[in-house]
């Protein structure tokens, strides 16, 4: 069983609809990373979330440390949000960083 | 400033050769972590390396081995490389200091085909 489940793995809307994506993990992590993949596979870091809510622009995240949920958010949502969303969990050992555990992505459509 | 470069993008590779993939970070970031992705399993962590140490590593085989040198790029190698091989393998850099989760910023990747 992957520690990091998204939900949902695709998701077509229609331009100006709120997206949501959700994210939960079952292992302790010290960070909840949201990650966007566009074709041609660069990777941009859109938040990093230890507790609490961020937003930038038209991207919200939200965590939920005790129930292990994360959630993002889109709002006024616009074709060039098409893309893949993937959480990602990282662990700190004492020793710093121990690298990411990632879900499966979730594959975003907006239509215009 | 110079985001995180990865040389080179594209690589056609023969079964049974080596390659040498190099991931330069973000100046003054320490930490280089990779990842390989395919379609069937997605993105999966291969290791960290943090002042020239690696930190973690991955479920991978053996054949998957890197280095960080004293200016903070990294290699990874791949021996001996199989059809399963063929993947993108991207790098992120992070300060990683030692009480703090820091952010990463990713490379474009290395698109590697094994034939």
């Amino acid at each position: 069983k992957n520690e990091v489940e998204q939900s949902p793995q695709n998701l077509t809307a229609q331009e100006g609809e709120f997206i949501t994506i959700n994210c939960s993990y079952s292992v302790g992590i010290s960070a909840l990373h949201w990650l966007q993949q566009h074709p041609g596979g660069g990777i941009v870091s859109l938040f990093m979330l230890s507790s609490g809510k961020k937003k930038h622009g038209r991207l919200i995240a939200t965590i939920n440390i005790q129930e292990k949920h994360s959630s993002l958010h889109i709002t006024a949502s616009h074709p060039r949000d098409s893309a893949v969303y993937i959480c990602a969990g990282s662990m700190y050992s004492g020793g710093g960083a121990d690298g990411l555990t990632f879900g499966k992505g979730t594959h975003l459509i907006i239509q215009p | 400033k110079a985001g995180v470069t990865q040389t080179p993008r594209y690589l056609i590779k023969t079964r049974g050769q080596q390659v040498t993939l190099s991931c330069s970070p973000i100046s003054g970031h320490r930490s280089v972590s990779w990842y390989q992705q395919t379609p069937g399993q997605g993105l999966q962590f291969l290791f960290e390396y943090f002042s020239e140490t690696q930190r973690n590593k991955g479920n991978f085989p053996g054949r998957f081995s890197g280095r960080q040198f004293s200016n903070s790029r990294s290699e990874m190698n791949v021996s001996t490389l199989e059809l399963g091989d063929s993947a993108l393998y991207l790098c992120a850099s992070s300060l990683a200091g030692q009480a703090f989760n820091y952010g990463y910023t990713f490379g474009s990747g290395t698109r590697l085909t094994v034939v």
